[in-house]
């Protein structure tokens, strides 16, 4: 079975600065897809970003990018400028490629609150 | 688009009753949708996948004779907590993945607050 662990309970920012999520991941499977979502007060989720396995290129969405390195089974979150608006819960997820009838689960990480200092 | 509600938004109720949480799929027709559990401050843990015009696909330790799942239409999965205790009180949420396009993402519904007295 797929494990995902966050080592970071909590995080904190200054409003502008830059703040790096740890999530490594543990499989034995070769093709598989990596998310982040971000999950704030109102307990929404929503999806940061994702990076398929098979892409060598890391996924960047605006201010946030990521850093995957496949060998190490590591999958962080880079947060630039940070906005108070990004304070929230986040979660890295991991879903496999393969078939089945519970094809598209996702396994996720235990979370990491971010608090945004102003 | 790929908006996906639940309802309700909250639920009270007493120790020994029956809950059922609705998940729909407003805006595209889902095949399979999951159903999670979250405590406070905790992760999502995936209780069942759902899949249409099928039997549920339950995870290791969810007592499927208790959180009864049906999922009657692409559009439409419910979550029935039977014979609820307050340890059941949590927050349910439920995703859907569209039957096609959208690069296999899923869509999270905005979660059902339990609260067994």
């Amino acid at each position: 079975a797929q494990t995902v662990t966050q080592s970071q309970p909590e995080m904190s920012v200054q409003e502008a600065e830059t703040v790096t999520l740890s999530c490594t991941y543990d499989t034995s499977e070769s093709d598989y897809y990596l998310f982040w979502y971000k999950q704030p007060p109102s307990r929404q989720m929503i999806l940061v970003i994702r990076q398929e396995a098979y892409k060598q290129q890391n996924a960047t969405e605006n201010r946030f990018s990521v850093n995957f390195q496949k060998a190490a089974k590591s999958f962080s979150l880079k947060i630039s400028d940070s906005q108070l608006g990004d304070a929230a819960m986040y979660f890295c997820a991991y879903r496999s490629a393969m078939g089945g009838t519970s094809y598209g689960k996702l396994t996720f990480g235990q979370g990491t609150i971010l608090t945004v200092h102003p | 688009g790929a908006v996906v509600s639940q309802h309700p938004s909250r639920v009270i109720c007493k120790s020994g009753t029956s809950v059922k949480i609705e998940c729909r799929s407003l805006d595209f027709q889902a095949t399979t949708m999951f159903w999670y559990r979250q405590f406070p401050k905790q992760s999502l843990m995936l209780m069942a996948t759902s899949n249409e015009g099928s039997k549920a696909t339950y995870e290791q330790g969810v007592e499927k004779d208790k959180f009864l799942i049906n999922h009657a239409s692409l559009t439409l999965s419910t979550l029935t907590v039977t014979s609820a205790h307050p340890e059941d009180s949590s927050f349910y949420i439920c995703s859907a993945r569209p039957l096609a396009g959208t690069n296999n993402e899923q869509f999270f519904g905005p979660g059902t607050r339990l609260t067994v007295l």
